[in-house]
């Protein structure tokens, strides 16, 4: 178990609507990544926050948002789903020890379907 | 640019048998680490070894090490002792100074009896 929470598991839904994932990290980090695998992207970083605040972004869509909240949780909000948003949505987080040094630590993701 | 290479799609080893997974990797950064993750058809990425760009000696983890060539600029994984078990996606990752992970494509190793 990594210590980091995804919820929920799954998720189906049409086109045209809006998701929100939810990700807690591990006790004590306060770096929180996104990531999305699908299969002929592979593994893309989204965005990053770090205790509260944007760190960076990779290749995020603008209908997709992510926000950290005061108790370090982070949500990943998609919005306007089209098929080709299907795909696997990892939360990763890291602490503040050894830099890049550290591992990130995966949560189990959350498989969205868009139909 | 950051950039991390596995050539290798799949691989097929027989149980009990050692397996290298090829990765390359390049960054202008002195200063990074190096990880491979374990994904199994359940889908979680388990974290399974890493190598820091300065330390002298190979990572070691149970039947994972970590052959760290720096300069050939390739982190190899090797497998000792195969197990069933161990058929899984094995991605290459590194984090660098943008502090992100980026990953490789990916090889997905299958073993057999």
């Amino acid at each position: 178990d990594s210590g980091v929470t995804q919820t929920p598991k799954h998720l189906i839904t049409a086109t045209g609507q809006r998701v929100t994932l939810r990700c807690s990290p591990r006790s004590g980090d306060l770096s929180v990544y996104w990531y999305q695998q699908s299969l002929d992207q592979g593994l893309q970083f989204l965005i990053q926050y770090y205790n509260g605040e944007e760190r960076a972004k990779g290749n995020i869509l603008e209908r997709f948002s992510a926000q950290q909240f005061p108790d370090l949780h982070s949500e990943l909000n998609l919005s306007s789903l089209e098929l080709g948003d299907s795909a696997l949505y990892f939360c990763a987080s890291s602490g503040t020890g050894t830099g890049v040094y550290s591992p990130l630590h995966f949560g189990n993701g959350t498989r969205l379907t868009v139909t | 640019a950051q950039k991390i290479t596995q050539t290798q799609p799949g691989m097929f080893v027989q149980e009990k048998e050692a397996v290298t997974l090829d990765c390359t990797y390049d960054t202008s950064d002195p200063s990074y680490g190096l990880f491979w993750y374990k994904q199994p058809s359940s889908g979680e990425m388990i974290f399974l070894i890493y190598q820091g760009s300065y330390d002298q000696q190979n990572a070691t983890e149970g039947r994972y090490s970590l052959n760290f060539q720096k300069a050939r600029k390739s982190a190899n994984l090797v497998i000792s002792a195969s197990q069933l078990g161990d058929s899984a996606m094995y991605f290459c990752a590194m984090r660098d100074y943008t502090d992100k992970l980026i990953f490789g494509t990916g090889t997905r190793l299958q073993v057999f009896p």
